[in-house]
């Protein structure tokens, strides 16, 4: 069974960083893009970027270029999200979701979502 | 980038009806490269559609896309109430693969 588990809810402070993680199973994570999905509080969906985990090939949104860092480890079928110095505009729910194929396509599964919170 | 803009906005209707949602989008779109979601209150999205038109895997015949270019439906024939929910479409012919802002489904 293909599953994606994201780490916990987040509380932190702006100007802190942070780093959620996204765990692959069930699928050869290294074969399959993982993407990175943001929803701010009662809004909409926002791609943010793609990782291709076999090499870290990644592509940013232009919204988010510079912003955010997304990596993966394929030692632990593990993508990441990191923030250096977060702002209380980041604070929303975040997904990873899973590329069906290649790099353009649909994203068939997707995690239960990590929900950031920034407030002083 | 495309932007995509779902109408309408919000939709009520009530069980047993034919429920059409439409996404335009400003540039256009291969067909290949479309999809459509559904998200349930306090859920993760969820695929119904890819491929504009091909149901994903365990979606029931109700929903079926279409459209090409710049235009494309989602229609949900026989609403039940489960279907509430808000549903997305997002392009991925072009980086960044953006998504519509969504159109609220309402069961009466």
């Amino acid at each position: 069974e293909v599953q994606l588990v994201q780490s916990g809810a987040e509380v932190k402070k702006p100007g802190e960083s942070l780093k959620i993680s996204c765990k692959g199973s069930g699928y050869s994570f290294t074969s399959h893009w993982i993407g990175w999905v943001r929803q701010m509080p009662g809004k909409g969906l926002e791609w943010m970027g793609i990782i291709y985990p076999s090499d870290s090939d990644t592509r940013y949104s232009p919204s988010f270029q510079g912003q955010v860092t997304i990596s993966a480890d394929q030692s632990t079928n593990t993508a990441y999200l990191e923030w250096t110095s977060l702002k209380a505009s980041d604070s929303a729910m975040y997904y990873c979701a899973r590329v069906s194929s290649g790099m353009a396509s649909d994203l068939d599964y997707w995690g239960q979502g990590t929900l950031v919170t920034v407030s002083s | 980038e495309i932007v995509l803009t779902q109408s309408p906005g919000t939709l009520s209707l009530s069980p047993g009806e034919r429920a059409t949602l439409s996404c335009r989008a400003s540039q256009s779109v291969t067909s290949t490269y479309f999809a459509w979601y559904q998200q349930k209150p306090g859920q993760a999205p969820r695929v119904l559609i890819y491929g504009a038109s091909r149901r994903a895997t365990g979606i029931p015949d109700r929903f079926s896309g279409s459209g090409s270019g710049t235009d494309f439906t989602l229609t949900i024939s026989r609403l039940e109430p489960e279907d509430s929910a808000v549903y997305y479409c997002q392009q991925y012919t072009r980086s960044p693969y953006t998504f519509g802002q969504g159109t609220k489904l309402e069961i009466k």
